[in-house]
């Protein structure tokens, strides 16, 4: 299987704790998304790389997360200090770009909770 | 403020019935994809389609990009229970980068 993989695929942890999530793309995809998705909603983007530089962080990553890619190709991203509000899915996308769009593809997701 | 709205929210449907999903925004996209996610796992991409008035078919499912490249729609032919589903679309504006900004998705429910 040549597609995107996340591990771990589920993480349950304490308030307080800090948690990494790994995220690998397909391998010849330039561009790596990070994206939250709560109950009965869609997804919520965080942040992207183009290779290893970190393009844009949205106003929803506090100063909790941190997210890196180190040699432009697998991504981590940290929480620190979980919060019971930090219990979602954490999705990763990777795209290489066709055309006149970047074509997101999806891992099966780290299902996060706090308790 | 959702960008994006789809209707319904929910949809419960006999198989073999057709249905229509819209998703609409004030907003233009560059290009906009539609998802079908499944409970515990991560959307997988359908269709992309970049062009106002743009129509795509896969199979049952029809795909529409508005002219003004603001809206667009999901119709379904012959529905089945295989179909059922979050469904899921999602625009990208040229000026934001690649981000995908997604609607609140439909849950698409197919009796048999």
């Amino acid at each position: 299987d040549t597609g995107v993989s996340q591990d771990p695929r589920h993480k349950i942890t304490k308030r307080g704790q800090n948690v990494t999530f790994r995220c690998d793309p397909i391998s010849e995809h330039n561009r790596l998304y990070w994206y939250r998705q709560t109950l009965g909603q869609g997804p919520e983007f965080l942040t992207y790389f183009q290779n290893e530089a970190q393009l844009e962080k949205s106003r929803l990553l506090s100063d909790r997360f941190s997210a890196e890619r180190p040699k432009g190709s697998f991504s981590t991203l940290e929480i620190q200090r979980t919060e019971q509000g930090d219990s979602a899915m954490y999705l990763c996308a990777s795209s290489l770009r066709t055309g006149y769009s970047y074509e997101q593809y999806f891992g099966p997701g780290t299902r996060l909770t706090v308790t | 403020t959702q960008l994006l709205e789809q209707s319904p929210q929910f949809l419960s449907i006999q198989e073999g019935e057709n249905l229509t999903v819209y998703c609409n925004s004030s907003s233009v996209f560059s290009s906009l994809q539609w998802y079908r996610q499944e409970p515990g796992e991560g959307p997988v991409l359908l269709v992309t389609v970049v062009t106002g008035g743009e129509v795509k078919k896969l199979k049952r499912l029809t795909f529409q990009f508005g002219d003004a490249r603001k809206d667009s729609s999901l119709h379904i032919t012959a529905a089945q229970p295989g179909d059922t589903g979050l469904y899921l679309c999602a625009g990208a504006r040229e000026t934001s980068g690649s981000r995908l900004t997604f609607g609140e998705g439909t849950q698409l429910t197919v009796n048999p």
